[in-house]
């Protein structure tokens, strides 16, 4: 079954520590996503990429950084950087054309003690 | 920049009865898409319904409809005949057609009372 996958669902981590959460599809969609999603708000876009190799700052990127080497993968890392860390983030992909949707996974819930 | 408002954080309804949910957005590019999503307990998306902005139609799916008027920049889902089932949050987003950044709203809690 074609999907995105997010791995782990939970995550626990020790501040000052970078941590890397993994998103994989195999819907051959083009761009994919990473938004944040902090206790009854909304999603927030961390970073985003259109095609391989290439990736876009959103609107909360400082503290964040990511790679897209392949066309299936968009890993995040969560730097030490980050100074509120803990958070539910969520990874997207969609296909091309504008009245495509975004397909989003299940979801990584990050605490860091 | 593109903005999407969301003015009801959270709404109470009771079951059968219909639900319009409120979202106006700002953007500057005349070619756009909005889209709306429900997000229950268990955290996932799931994709409801989506308006293009040369749409001459309100989009429709099933109970699922959306009042567009694209002067006043407002997109509101309407949900028809409530189900239990549709306690959740919502949330109205927009992509431009000259990238693939997609921006949400803050959302609204819908709870659906028996």
């Amino acid at each position: 079954d074609g999907g995105i996958t997010q791995s782990p669902k939970y995550l626990f981590r020790k501040e000052g520590q970078n941590v890397t959460l993994s998103c994989e599809q195999n819907l051959n969609h083009d761009a994919m996503y990473w938004y944040r999603q902090d206790p009854g708000q909304g999603l927030r876009l961390i970073y985003y990429s259109q095609i391989v190799n290439d990736f876009q700052k959103g609107d909360i990127a400082e503290g964040y950084s990511v790679s897209r080497e392949k066309k299936e993968s968009f890993p995040l890392t969560v730097t030490s950087a980050q100074k509120n860390p803990t958070a539910f983030y969520l990874c997207a992909s969609m296909r091309e054309g504008l009245a495509n949707e975004q397909f989003f996974g299940p979801g990584t819930r990050l605490t860091v003690l | 920049a593109q903005k999407i408002t969301q003015t009801q954080p959270g709404m109470f309804v009771q079951e059968k009865e219909a639900v319009t949910l409120d979202c106006t957005y700002d953007t500057s590019d005349p070619s756009y898409g909005l889209f709306w999503y429900k997000q229950p307990s268990s955290g996932e998306m799931i994709f409801l319904i989506y308006q293009g902005s040369y749409d001459q139609q309100n989009a429709t799916e099933g109970r699922y409809s959306l009042n567009f008027q694209k002067a006043r920049k407002s997109a509101n889902l309407v949900i028809s005949a409530s189900q239990l089932g549709d306690s959740a949050m919502y949330f109205c987003a927009t992509r431009m057609n000259r990238d693939d950044k997609i921006i949400f709203g803050k959302g609204t809690r819908l709870h659906i009372l028996p």
